[in-house]
């Protein structure tokens, strides 16, 4: 089985703050993990993946993540926000399952909020 | 951009009428994948594919069921759509682990 906790359904940071965003996760299996980026009435885009190659991740739009094995973690931080960067933010598991298929799991969901 | 599109983006139906959406792809991804996006829940998968003819069910499956008769064309059916299945339905494709590319979405609304 395989879950995703992203902590704080709502973040509000000032506009030049830092952005951190929380995911925990559970795997029986060695995960890939991602981010997602949602914009209003937007389909989710791809922010940055793991694939178990280095801990810290690098993204697009100046996003990064580190995986943390002995926390469950995948948190998502950005040094400095941008108004650009509001936006509802996932993150996601990825394994094979019990059948040999992939199964994904989201969590549910952080939006962000850029304060001017 | 992954060519995702989904059809139709908009439709107002009522109760007990089945709906059927569409997602149509042009990446020849091997699994697809139909979730619903409601307030509060994030993305919860409501079926999933790994080939042709080959699906199972995600974690609100109940009142849905999908056909996949073509790599391209994933269909998700409301056999009787209920006010509760009002949602935004996206379309997700992808190979095996990698990154999953999204349709732009249907907003469904049940009367």
């Amino acid at each position: 089985a395989q879950s995703v906790t992203q902590l704080g359904s709502h973040v509000s940071v000032s506009e030049g703050a830092l952005v951190l965003l929380r995911c925990n996760y559970s795997s029986s299996v060695p995960p890939y993990l991602f981010w997602y980026v949602q914009y209003p009435n937007q389909g989710l885009q791809l922010l940055l993946k793991y694939t178990s190659a280095a801990t810290l991740v690098k993204g697009i739009n100046g996003f990064e993540a580190e995986f943390k094995k002995s926390e469950t973690s995948f948190h998502l931080t950005k040094p400095s926000a941008h108004m650009s960067d509001a936006a509802e933010y996932f993150c996601a598991v990825s394994a094979i399952g019990a059948g040999g298929y992939q199964k994904v799991t989201f969590g549910t969901g952080t939006k962000l909020q850029v304060i001017p | 951009d992954a060519g995702i599109t989904q059809s139709p983006r908009h439709k107002v139906t009522e109760t007990g009428t089945p709906v059927t959406l569409r997602c149509h792809q042009t990446e020849n991804h091997r699994y697809m994948y139909w979730y619903r996006q409601d307030p509060g829940h994030g993305l919860r998968l409501i079926h999933y594919s790994y080939g042709v003819k080959d699906t199972d069910k995600g974690e609100v499956s109940d009142g849905y069921s999908v056909s996949r008769s073509k790599t391209e064309d994933f269909l998700l059916t409301l056999e009787s759509a209920t006010s509760s299945q009002t949602s935004v339905y996206f379309c997700a494709t992808s190979r095996l682990l990698e990154t999953q590319y999204f349709g732009p979405g249907t907003r469904l609304l049940v009367l």
